[in-house]
């Protein structure tokens, strides 16, 4: 089993639309949880960033963990143009090595 | 706002070069970390260094792979003899609490 499981799509939605991206995990000693945003041959770009079970907001942002079930999502609201990339989920351990999923690549249709 | 910086941004090399990737981490920071991109793969976790030594290293991290921190803000990442298969990305990483990423070093080996 995947230590990280993520959907790579492509997913394809119009402007303005709310978009769900999700990533399950096996390993319940991980601690926290990260979302990451990557344009194409760039760097990962922290997006959220989260302990705890339950929902953590930044603007159209909203970050979800439900540790019982070992599930993670990432919402976005009135989806932009610009939010067209590869969206990574992380997961970590203390100190230790971020695990990442395969990113999910999403298209924004203006 | 502080960000981690790497040089170069591209490098060519022939297969059984030596090269040095080099990264200047975010300057209060105290882990640091490498890993690769494939190119349409995952980000693979290579190696974390803390306390000038190796603190984690994964199996792709074999003999032909060295981190050095020569002086107080350089982060280097040698690959002794370059083969294909190492032609990736490679992503510098640094953190007190959440990882921030570089953008990266596209490593190609003919």
């Amino acid at each position: 089993q995947k230590e990280v499981e993520q959907d790579p799509g492509p997913l394809s939605v119009p402007e303005g639309a709310i978009v769900s991206l999700n990533c399950t995990y096996s390993n319940s000693a991980f601690q926290y949880f990260m979302w990451y945003r990557q344009y194409s041959r760039k760097g990962p770009e922290l997006l959220m960033y989260t302990y705890s079970s339950g929902n953590k907001e930044d603007g159209r942002f909203t970050a979800q963990v439900d540790k019982s079930s070992k599930y993670i999502s990432l919402f976005i609201r009135d989806s932009q143009p610009s939010d067209s990339a590869t969206y990574l989920c992380a997961i970590g351990r203390g100190a230790q090595k971020l695990v990442f999923g395969q990113g999910t690549r999403l298209t924004i249709n203006p | 706002e502080p960000e981690v910086t790497q040089t170069p941004s591209h490098q060519v090399t022939q297969m059984g070069q030596e090269v040095i990737l080099r990264c200047v981490p975010i300057s209060n920071h105290l882990y640091f970390y490498w890993y690769r991109q494939i190119l349409g793969q995952k980000v693979e976790f290579l190696v974390s260094f803390y306390n000038n030594e190796i603190s984690e290293k994964s199996e792709i991290f074999d003999d032909q792979f060295s981190v050095e921190r020569p002086d107080g803000s350089n982060f280097t990442l040698k690959i002794r003899s370059t083969k294909l298969e190492d032609s990736a990305m490679y992503f510098c990483a640094s953190r007190v609490g959440e990882q921030f990423f570089g953008p990266g070093t596209r490593l190609t080996v003919l």
